[in-house]
């Protein structure tokens, strides 16, 4: 069966430093990748998604970005974070058209 | 672009009864709609999905109606419990490679005993 990872769970970090959340996806191949981040009490918004390796499209212009070195593995970057950064980011996987979108368990980013 | 809007933002229900959840999508190509189920710091968890080309799908107590000409879908929870207590995520997307999910704001769904 599939498995998706991410790392890590929680993360504070203070205001201008960078950002680096990794996602993995076990038991598939080709899998298109989703990030989205959620707000605090807040519904999900996309930021990127890939339907292959080096294929990234970004949803929402901001001072994130994404990349997808291998297959299965997915990384949300950021150079400099803001305090508008801080939230639940979450990654999703699906396979072809049409199919069922699953979620990682989120990683919780406080920027102070 | 695609624009969900969830309704209520709120909803309390005694135990047994009934719950409806109602969203509009603006984009008349969308056809995929899923709802998921979150609870407190948890993940999304899908809990059930209509495509297009139907207009009822049930699972359970679970059921989802959708009206293409109005564009709304509706989640049905019956014979509640309190294990449904949660938030509720509706959202829609085309059918196109990547699904480009669209969510609604959500809605916190409080069982009471």
């Amino acid at each position: 069966s599939q498995t998706i990872h991410q790392w890590p769970a929680t993360l504070v970090q203070p205001v201008g430093s960078p950002l680096s959340l990794e996602c993995t996806v076990e038991g598939t191949s080709n899998p298109n990748l989703y990030w989205y981040r959620q707000a605090a009490g807040r519904g999900l918004q996309l930021l990127f998604y890939s339907v292959g390796i080096g294929q990234i499209s970004s949803e929402v212009p901001q001072n994130l970005s994404a990349s997808r070195p291998q297959d299965r593995q997915f990384i949300l970057s950021s150079k400099k974070l803001l305090l508008s950064d801080s939230g639940f980011y979450l990654c999703a996987w699906s396979l072809g058209n049409g199919e069922t979108q699953y979620f990682g368990p989120g990683t919780r980013l406080l920027v102070l | 672009g695609e624009n969900v809007e969830q309704h209520p933002s709120t909803l309390s229900v005694q135990e047994g009864d009934s719950a409806v959840i109602k969203c509009t999508y603006s984009d008349s190509a969308s056809n995929y709609f899923p709802w998921y189920k979150q609870e407190l710091g948890k993940r999304p968890q899908l809990i059930i999905d209509i495509r297009s080309n139907v207009g009822e799908k049930k699972d359970q107590r679970i059921a989802v109606t959708l009206n293409k000409t109005a564009k709304h879908f509706s989640l049905h929870i019956t014979e509640t419990q309190p294990e449904d207590s949660a938030v509720y995520f509706c959202a829609a997307s085309r059918i196109q490679g990547a699904q480009k999910l669209v969510f609604g704001q959500g809605t916190r769904l409080t069982i009471n005993p």
